[in-house]
C-alpha cells in the first residue's frame, strides 16, 4: 500500500527567506507525485506534480519540488517566500500503473510566513 | 471554465439521520472523487468513478456510500450518521482515468452532526 509522511506539522519562515515543505512516500512501483495547497474555508488547489523525466519540477506561485527517487522525497521549494503562501500544504501519491489506484494524501503542513 | 461546484455548502444534522451531498465536475471531466477532512485524520479518500463505475473505494463503512450519474455529476450518501461523521466533505475532477491527471477540488460541504 502507498503512503505518505509529511514529517513536520508546521513551519514557520520569515518572508523573502526560502522555504521547504517536506515529502517523503512510500508506494510498490513508480509514484506519480503531487502538492497541493488550501487556504481557509477553500478546497484544495493544484500546485504541480512529478510523471516522469526531470527530476525538477516547476509549478504554480512560483513553487517547485525535488524528486528523490534514492531518498523516496518530494520536497516542495521555493526560494523567496510570502505572507500569502501562509497556507496548509498537501503531498500526494499514486502508483503509476493500470490498476487504478488511489490518490493518498498525507497529513499536511502548515506553512506560517512571518512578515 | 467553471470550477468543480458542492452543495450545500453546510450541512447540520443529528445522529441517526442521514445526508445526501452533491457535486458537479467541471464540465468535461468524467471522473470524481471523494473525500473525508477531519483534523485528526487529514484527507482521508472515499471513493472514485468514473463514467458511471466506481472505480476505488476507501476503507470506510458500508454507511458511506456514492453513484455517479450520466452527467458526471457525483452523490454521496452518509445513512445513519455519527459524531464522528463531522468533517469537510471534499470532491474533486479529473478529466480522464489517467492516474497521473492532477485533481481539481471542489470547495467542500462542511458536515456537522449534533
Amino acid at each position: 500500500a502507498q503512503s505518505v509522511a509529511q514529517p513536520e506539522d508546521q513551519v514557520n519562515v520569515a518572508e523573502g527567506n526560502p522555504l521547504t515543505v517536506k515529502c517523503t512516500y512510500s508506494v510498490s512501483g513508480n509514484p506519480y507525485l503531487f502538492w497541493y495547497v488550501q487556504y481557509p474555508n477553500r478546497g484544495l488547489q493544484f500546485l504541480l506534480k512529478y510523471i516522469t523525466g526531470d527530476n525538477l519540477v516547476k509549478g504554480s506561485y512560483g513553487f517547485e519540488a525535488e524528486f528523490n527517487k534514492s531518498q523516496t522525497s518530494f520536497h516542495l521549494k521555493k526560494p523567496s517566500a510570502l505572507v500569502s503562501d501562509s497556507a496548509l500544504y498537501f503531498c500526494a501519491v499514486r502508483v503509476a500503473s493500470s490498476g487504478n489506484t488511489p490518490l493518498v494524501f498525507g497529513k499536511g503542513t502548515r506553512l506560517s510566513v512571518i512578515a | 471554465k467553471a470550477g468543480v461546484t458542492q452543495t450545500p455548502r453546510y450541512l447540520i444534522k443529528t445522529r441517526g439521520q442521514q445526508v445526501t451531498l452533491s457535486c458537479s465536475p467541471i464540465s468535461g471531466h468524467r471522473s470524481v472523487s471523494w473525500y473525508q477532512q477531519t483534523p485528526g485524520q487529514g484527507l482521508q479518500f472515499l471513493f472514485e468513478y468514473f463514467s458511471e463505475t466506481q472505480r476505488n473505494k476507501g476503507n470506510f463503512p458500508g454507511r458511506f456510500s456514492g453513484r455517479q450519474f450520466s452527467n458526471s455529476r457525483s452523490e454521496m450518501n452518509v445513512s445513519t450518521l455519527e459524531l464522528g461523521d463531522s468533517a469537510l466533505y471534499l470532491c474533486a475532477s479529473s478529466g480522464t482515468s489517467g492516474d497521473y491527471n492532477e485533481q481539481f477540488f471542489g470547495p467542500g460541504t462542511r458536515l456537522t452532526v449534533l
